[in-house]
């Protein structure tokens, strides 16, 4: 089992340039989601999915898109990014309900916007 | 919605002292409370969690208390070593289960 890949590990956008962040699971968890992290902020949840075809904001949910078309992917989106979203991004997923159980994070995605 | 205080944000020991983090939540609600560590640069992992329904729990060094009244539990590891220094962040689940929310984390430092 590879657990959670997330693709890029490293990334670097200009302001207004837009990407996507891959993250795919291969423990049929249908639970996944979206954090960032920043110097002295913690985890911050951004989306979530609690099945394919369902998503929900978290708490920092602006400027970032998700979808959830299968169980395995969950990409995030920036539609125009800004300096506002350097940050390191976790992918995580889950085999219960993303609060009643383990979290299984990814390596992490780490994004400059210059 | 859920808010979760962490202290303190830095705690330096020496090997072989005990340490303890103390974490805050604001939803009486909440009934999932796990810690989890993070080295300078991997992901976050899972070390301990404790439920609701229990007031202690122990795993080897470290260990987890949680007192609902008090809406507080802490982390607690004994016998430090110098892997043991890392961030560590607890968490508390929100209102209908589907997501944790996150203190700001303690970085520990265990000085050889």
């Amino acid at each position: 089992n590879a657990g959670v890949t997330q693709t890029p590990k490293f990334q670097v956008l200009k302001t207004g340039q837009s990407m996507t962040l891959q993250c795919a699971q291969d423990m049929n968890h249908e639970y996944m989601s979206w954090y960032r992290q920043d110097p002295g902020m913690g985890l911050r949840l951004i989306h979530y999915s609690v099945g394919a075809g369902i998503t929900d904001q978290g708490e920092v949910p602006n400027g970032y898109n998700v979808s959830r078309s299968t169980t395995e992917d969950f990409p995030l989106r920036l539609l125009s990014a800004a300096p506002s979203q350097t940050s390191v991004y976790f992918c995580a997923s889950s085999y219960s309900r993303g609060g009643a159980g383990e979290l299984f994070f990814g390596e992490g995605s780490r994004l400059t916007v210059l | 919605g859920e808010n979760v205080e962490q202290h303190p944000s830095t705690l330096s020991v020496q090997e072989g002292d005990s340490a303890v983090i103390k974490c805050t939540y604001s939803d009486s609600a909440s009934n999932y409370f796990p810690w989890y560590k993070q080295e300078l640069g991997k992901r976050p992992q899972l070390i301990i969690d404790i439920r609701s329904n229990v007031g202690e729990k122990k795993d080897q060094r470290i260990a987890v208390t949680l007192n609902k009244t008090a809406k507080h539990f802490s982390l607690h590891i004994t016998e430090t070593q110098p892997e043991d220094s890392a961030v560590y962040f607890c968490a508390a689940n929100a209102t209908g289960y589907s997501t944790l929310t996150f203190g700001k984390g303690t970085m520990l430092l265990v000085s050889p």
